[in-house]
């Protein structure tokens, strides 16, 4: 069945560093492919999404590629604030509206 | 303000003592969830409701009960809850459809001693 796997943390990294975390996928078809973040003591919010194969999501200054030959969509930031340290979670649809999302990725920023 | 809110965003409680957390949106969303969230696991879904009258079990129902008697609220009930739902509960909505996006609550952090 459809499954996400995401890359373990925690991820340190000083303010203005690049950043990627990995997430790949497995799934029937094309699905949609989203990122949510969580910041500290907030519920998910969604951060970007891509509903076809080579879209490319952004929002914030972040940006994930769908990439169906590799079947990944790795999440990446040029230039990271402080304001990002957050929890980062991959999500991948499955039946009706329901998700499965990856286990997360903690991500601090220190100035 | 598009929300959706949970309450209590805290709660101790001792093994056995019957307790709902409540959930309620403004969005008119058909589509409502809980999840917990615990270390290592990530988010894993405990049921859902696709509308009123409507509930089924997600990943990880034993244990818990719901209720979708209006559209606007989807209430979490423990009978008889037990230290291992220690957690960390999310609520969230969605219009129908598989894309759209969820929106979750603040989340409540509950502890059974």
């Amino acid at each position: 069945g459809n499954s996400v796997t995401q890359m373990e943390g925690p991820v340190t990294l000083s303010e203005e560093a690049f950043l990627t975390i990995n997430c790949t996928y497995t799934a029937t078809g094309y699905p949609s492919l989203f990122w949510y973040v969580q910041y500290p003591g907030e519920g998910l919010q969604l951060l970007l999404k891509a509903t076809k194969a080579d879209d490319k999501g952004s929002n914030k200054g972040f940006e994930a590629t769908y990439r169906k030959e590799t079947t990944s969509f790795h999440l990446e930031k040029g230039s990271v604030q402080v304001s990002d340290s957050a929890v980062y979670f991959c999500a991948l649809p499955r039946t009706g509206n329901q998700f499965y999302f990856g286990t997360g990725t903690s991500l601090t920023v220190i100035p | 303000e598009a929300q959706v809110t949970q309450n209590p965003r805290y709660l101790i409680t001792v093994t056995g003592k019957k307790l709902t957390v409540t959930c309620s949106q403004n969005m008119n969303h058909e589509y409502m969830s809980w999840y917990r969230q615990d270390p290592g696991l990530g988010l894993r879904q405990i049921y859902y409701s696709m509308n009123v009258e409507v509930t089924d079990k997600g990943d990880v129902p034993e244990g818990y009960k719901v209720s979708r008697k209006e559209k606007r609220n989807f209430p979490l009930i423990l009978e008889s809850p037990s230290p291992n739902q220690t957690s960390l509960y999310f609520c969230a909505s969605s219009l129908a459809g598989v894309v759209n996006e969820q929106f979750f609550g603040p989340g409540t952090r509950l502890t059974v001693l």
